[in-house]
């Protein structure tokens, strides 16, 4: 069955960076593509990037855009996001989640928590 | 941005009873393919969202039939036919016709009277 695994968040400074990672499995990786969602605490759930199966095209959220880049790895099953500049507004779980249009299956999601 | 706006906001119900979610988006979601890339999330306390409803009308594998959807062009409704306890949460409507950029509502919280 589809199973998507989050993992990297943590406790970060103002300013400071993070990598999350996805890993993916029970499908075939390469053929979607696949997506970067967070949610803030109390908020609903805010599109951040998607990134087509052959990394060819990627595309961001104007609250992240010059930040984060996302990318992936097919022959590891995984998907990145690497987070530069973090700030407090930042905080929130973050899900990866196969197809933009769809969003068919989500990870369990990581926590990112900005503060000094 | 396309704009999905959802009511009511908050959803008491009595367990037994019929539910009524509304989603109205700010353009038609009918995509150049004929397809309405138009679902629905439930989202448990302390849960990841989860789909529910696919492309308007499509219940997702394992979802109980008491949940139903409908519309077209700009409006649409979840609806579930009798409440259980099960049930309680927040229901998000997405689209993912207008790329790139897809969005969601504000989210219905429901909870048993």
């Amino acid at each position: 069955q589809v199973q998507l695994v989050e993992s990297g968040g943590g406790l970060v400074e103002p300013g400071g960076s993070l990598r999350l990672s996805c890993a993916a499995s029970g499908f075939t990786f390469s053929d979607f593509y696949m997506t970067w969602i967070r949610q803030a605490p109390g908020k609903g759930p805010e599109w951040l990037s998607y990134i087509s199966g052959n990394s060819g095209v990627t595309t961001y959220a104007d609250s992240v855009k010059g930040r984060f880049t996302i990318s992936r790895d097919n022959a590891k099953n995984s998907l990145y996001l690497q987070m530069d500049s973090l700030r407090a507004d930042d905080t929130a779980v973050y899900y990866c989640t196969r197809d933009p249009r769809e969003a068919d299956y989500w990870g369990q999601g990581t926590l990112v928590t900005v503060s000094s | 941005d396309v704009v999905m706006t959802q009511s009511p906001l908050s959803l008491p119900v009595t367990l037994g009873q019929p539910a009524s979610i509304s989603c109205t988006s700010s353009q038609r979601l009918v995509y150049s393919n004929g397809n309405t890339y138009l679902h629905w999330f439930q989202q448990r306390p302390g849960q990841s969202p989860r789909r529910l409803i696919n492309q308007v009308s499509n219940r997702d594998s394992g979802v109980p039939d008491r949940f139903s959807g409908s519309g077209s062009g700009t409006d649409f409704t979840l609806k579930i036919s009798r409440v259980e306890a099960e049930d309680v949460g927040i229901y998000y409507c997405m689209q993912g016709t207008h790329w790139p950029l897809a969005t969601f509502g504000q989210g219905t919280r429901l909870e048993i009277k």
